[in-house]
C-alpha cells in the first residue's frame, strides 16, 4: 500500500457508456493528479490540482471529466470514450507543487478497457 | 522539443550488475527521478538527482552529468523481484515532470 488507493482496479466499458475512477489519498498532501500509461509510451500527465483547483489541463478530450470535491479525493468521469483510450490510468499526490524535488505517490491504477 | 530516452528493454543475471541508461533534453532542469514498477502495480520513487555525481542506496546507486544530460541506475546483486520497468524523469524549468517510456528489466535465474 502506497497511501494512494484507487478504485475499480479494472474496468470493462462500451463507448455508451458512463463511469467514474476514483481515487483517495491519506498522506495530506496538497496536490495531485491524473496520468494515462500506454504500453511502451511515456506517462501522459492529463490533470494537476492543487488544493482542490484544477491548475493544469493538458489538452485532453471532454470525454474525460476530473472532479476533486476535497484535498484527499480526485475522480476521473468517464463518457463515449473511444477503443483507444484504453489503457492504464494512474493517480498519483505529491506534498505540493511547483518544486524541483516533487516525489510522486502513485496509486497502482486502473486498468480501462473500451470495447 | 522535450525528450527523454532510455532503452525499451534489458536482461541481466541473478546476482549480477546492470546499468540502466537515461537521456534527456529538456527546457532547463530541476532534477532527475528514478521510480520502479513492477507489473500491476504502482510506481515507487527510488532515487532523485539534481547535482553531478552518483548517489547511492544499498544496492541501488543513480548518477547524474548535467553537462551530458545523461543519467543511469546501476543495480547490484541482482534479485528476481527487482525485475520491473524503471521508469527516468526530468522536472524542468517549469517544474514540469517529462517522463520517459520505462525501460523493462528481465532478471534470468
Amino acid at each position: 500500500e502506497t497511501g494512494v488507493t484507487q478504485t475499480p482496479r479494472h474496468l470493462v466499458m462500451g463507448m455508451t457508456n458512463k463511469k467514474s475512477l476514483k481515487c483517495e489519498q491519506h498522506l495530506g498532501h496538497n496536490a495531485m493528479y491524473w496520468y494515462k500509461q500506454s504500453a511502451k509510451k511515456p506517462l501522459e500527465l492529463m490533470f494537476v490540482y492543487s488544493l482542490e483547483e484544477r491548475v493544469e489541463n493538458n489538452s485532453v478530450p471532454s470525454r474525460f471529466s476530473p472532479e476533486c470535491p476535497n484535498s484527499s479525493h480526485l475522480f476521473l468521469h468517464l463518457h463515449t470514450l473511444q477503443p483507444e483510450d484504453s489503457a492504464l490510468y494512474l493517480c498519483a499526490s505529491s506534498p505540493q507543487r511547483g518544486s524541483g524535488a516533487n516525489v510522486l505517490t502513485f496509486g497502482a491504477g486502473s486498468r480501462l478497457t473500451v470495447l | 522539443g522535450q525528450n527523454i530516452d532510455q532503452p525499451t528493454e534489458m536482461t541481466a543475471t541473478e546476482g549480477a550488475i546492470v546499468q540502466i541508461n537515461c537521456t534527456y533534453q529538456t527546457s532547463g532542469f530541476n532534477g532527475l527521478f528514478w521510480y520502479q514498477q513492477h507489473a500491476g502495480e504502482a510506481p515507487t520513487f527510488l532515487s532523485y538527482n539534481v547535482l553531478d555525481g552518483l548517489e547511492e542506496k544499498g544496492r541501488f546507486s543513480s548518477f547524474l552529468s548535467r553537462s551530458k544530460g545523461y543519467s543511469y541506475l546501476l543495480l547490484k546483486e541482482l534479485q528476481m523481484k527487482d525485475s520491473a520497468s524503471y521508469l527516468c524523469a526530468v522536472t524542468d524549468s517549469n517544474y514540469q515532470l517529462i517522463w520517459g517510456a520505462g525501460t523493462k528489466l528481465i532478471i534470468k535465474p
